[in-house]
């Protein structure tokens, strides 16, 4: 089972919102992945957790904040963003977190398509 | 020079055909290497990963690498239809072991 769930499928806020979204895996993996992706281009990495710890952060604006309660759960905190964030965003876990195992196969969920008015 | 290059198409295959897609990279240190399909509106799906230099064979779809030449292909015979979708080739980073993408190519297969 390769499976990593995302929430909610949609999401349309204003600019002035809060909102959250949510990724799950119970794959035992210790990597978890944060990708926004807008038409036409390839995703592009947010942020990386490994072992629950923030090891990746690729110069994101504070207005996404990323959380990993646990070793199967991230989520995206999003507060007063831009109609420029809208995109799909892209959740993916792995295996390997601790930069040894070059293999990292990553998995992605269905993602979340954001729209922001 | 883009760390990794693809060809963004079209490419358009006949029903059968041979579909042979491509990818460069820059890394000399990069060991692993991805393909992924993404149908549009969709997220990204593995199709295939290789590491070592050869051939790899899963179905109708063989990964090609050639690490002295930096790069990577892969072919799908017997193309259908269903395999129109956009192409992403992933290399992992030596550096950190994180992945860099290629622009993708877009294939379409004409029935």
């Amino acid at each position: 089972d390769t499976e990593v769930t995302q929430t909610p499928k949609h999401l349309v806020m204003g600019m002035t919102n809060k909102k959250s979204l949510k990724c799950e895996q119970h794959m035992g993996h210790r990597a978890m992945y944060w990708y926004k992706q807008k038409a036409k281009k390839p995703p592009e990495l947010m942020f990386v957790y490994s072992y629950e710890k923030l090891s990746i952060n690729e110069s994101v604006p504070s207005r996404f904040s990323p959380e990993c309660p646990n070793s199967s759960l991230l989520n995206l905190h999003l507060h007063a963003l831009q109609p420029e964030d809208s995109a799909l965003y892209l959740c993916a876990s792995s295996q390997a977190a601790r930069g040894r195992d070059f293999k990292n196969i990553q998995y992605f969920g269905a993602g979340t398509r954001l729209s922001v008015l | 020079q883009k760390e990794v290059e693809q060809n963004s198409g079209p490419l358009s295959v006949p029903e059968g055909a041979i579909a042979s897609l491509n990818c460069t990279y820059s890394d000399r240190g990069s060991q692993s290497f991805f393909w992924y399909r993404q149908y549009s509106g969709k997220s990204p799906e593995l199709i295939m990963f290789i590491y070592s230099n050869g051939d790899k064979e899963d179905g109708r779809f063989t990964a090609q690498l050639n690490k002295a030449s930096q790069y990577v292909s892969l072919l799908i015979r017997d193309s259908q239809p269903s395999d129109s979708a956009t192409y992403l080739c992933a290399v992992n980073k030596a550096s950190n072991y994180q992945l860099i993408w290629g622009a993708g190519t877009k294939l379409i297969i004409k029935p």
